[in-house]
């Protein structure tokens, strides 16, 4: 099964830019979709197709992927957006074929 | 409004089964993609089935022949029949609607635009 490898931990202060990755071999040859759950709550998609952002999201919310690193920017940190972030992927190669997830990233607003 | 609702879950003793249910509203469960995910306790995502637009169930290698997915499209809902539980299913089990396509680069995709509230799932004696 493909393997998606996130740092477990982000700190930041407020206004400041979070930089989130997820690493996986050629991670750039697939698509790249980013979750955001915070304590007690449901996921909730942030990202979708390396870049894209659902309704609702503000643009302080952008990815990027390229090579071996997919990455999640978060511009001018607030307190809200300490939460656990989640990167996705659909490994096409397995039987059967299924998503799979990235350990997860606590983000941290100091 | 478009929402998915989980329930079934409870405390289970190892061995025994559960039905978790996804009552979906706003759209039709029928023709819809849609998985159950779950998460342990302190640790991460994790999917855990798939039903196809036509009906056929797809499982995670861990669960396979334990579990099995199926969709009541008269209550537009999600059955998940959970069996032969370990203390490794313990977990909240969210159900998700799946995006899936081809991308504008050629990439195809597949990931989950809604989810559940969760239903939580403990195994133990």
């Amino acid at each position: 099964s493909y393997l998606l490898t996130q740092s477990p931990s982000v700190s930041v202060a407020p206004g400041e830019t979070a930089t989130l990755t997820c690493g996986g071999i050629k991670i750039g040859d697939k698509s790249v979709h980013w979750y955001q759950q915070k304590p007690g709550q449901a996921p909730a998609l942030v990202i979708y197709y390396d870049s894209d952002r659902p309704s609702g999201i503000p643009e302080r919310f952008s990815g990027a992927n390229s090579g071996d690193t997919a990455t999640l920017t978060v511009s001018r940190v607030e307190a809200g957006d300490e939460a656990d972030y989640y990167c996705q992927v659909w490994d096409s190669n397995s039987d059967p074929d299924h998503p799979v997830f990235g350990g997860g990233t606590k983000l941290t607003v100091l | 409004e478009v929402q998915l609702v989980e329930t079934g879950g409870g405390l289970i003793q190892p061995g025994e089964s559960l039905r978790l249910s996804c009552a979906v509203s706003g759209f039709n469960v029928r023709g819809t993609f849609m998985s159950w995910v779950r998460q342990a306790p302190g640790k991460g995502l994790e999917w855990v089935s798939v039903i196809y637009g036509d009906g056929r169930a797809f499982y995670r290698d861990s669960v396979k022949g334990r579990f099995s997915l199926s969709r009541d499209t008269s209550k537009n809902s999600l059955d998940l029949q959970i069996s032969s539980l370990t203390s490794e299913d313990t977990a909240v089990y969210y159900c998700a609607r799946d995006v899936r396509g081809l991308g504008r680069t050629g990439r195809g995709y597949w990931y989950f635009d809604l989810w559940g509230r969760g239903t939580l799932v403990t195994v133990s004696s």
